[in-house]
């Protein structure tokens, strides 16, 4: 079963702009994760945003969450060539102690 | 310090055929996963232990068995692979299982069962 989508499902942009990726989920949440894949490579946590949190940063990361629209957005400011990847959310569902992934946004970063 | 390393990275097997794929990781973690990714799916939970000498299963454990011998190890066994099983198998660990702490993956293992 899949807690999470991801949307677009594929986003392509200049390098230089910024990328807004979202994340919807179904049922109420401990916290949510954000990960980044690049190809042929496992997966790499960039931040989880805590249920009672709105709004974090790292670096030139900004994640949103809203728990009323069960929604989270993950934007990349300044996006580089290196930033060409696919990135996933994962929710901890209350009571399962799972990480539970969405299918990912693969972004594409045009020189 | 390698983090998390999963052996062997590409494997093809005809049907039928057994094979176990180990995950080593050297952070001391108590937590370590097994996940299949497919084209569309994301990644999907097989098993998943909590310590060493214990196990459980995940979303997906059908096929496939598990084995938490030493801390750091986590073996995961096909008995008897099916085409359905072609797939690219990631392994994870973690400090906690609660979520609050990141998983640390390793690069994969691509396995293809004709």
């Amino acid at each position: 079963s899949q807690q999470g989508e991801e949307d677009p499902q594929a986003l392509s942009i200049q390098e230089g702009e910024n990328a807004t990726m979202n994340c919807s989920y179904k049922t109420s949440i401990n916290n949510l994760q954000w990960y980044r894949q690049n190809s042929g490579r496992g997966l790499v946590h960039l931040i989880l945003i805590r249920s009672n949190e709105r709004e974090k940063h790292s670096g030139r990361l900004r994640v949103t969450l809203d728990t009323s629209k069960k929604s989270s957005s993950l934007l990349i400011t300044a996006s580089r060539a290196a930033d060409t990847a696919s990135y996933f959310c994962a929710t901890v569902i209350q009571g399962a102690q799972k990480l539970v992934f969405g299918q990912g946004t693969r972004l594409t970063i045009n020189p | 310090n390698a983090g998390v390393t999963q052996t062997p990275k590409f494997r093809v097997l005809k049907t039928g055929q057994s094979m176990t794929l180990l995950c080593a990781q050297d952070m001391n973690h108590e937590y370590m996963y097994w996940y299949r990714q497919d084209p569309g799916m994301g990644l999907r939970l097989i098993h998943y232990s909590v310590g060493e000498g214990t196990t459980a299963k995940g979303e997906v454990p059908d096929g496939y068995n598990v084995s938490r011998l030493k801390k750091q190890n986590f073996l995961l066994g096909l008995e008897s692979a099916a085409p359905s099983q072609t797939s690219v198998y990631f392994c994870a660990s973690s400090y906690r299982q609660e979520g609050n702490q990141p998983q640390h993956f390793g690069d994969g293992t691509r396995l293809s069962i004709l």
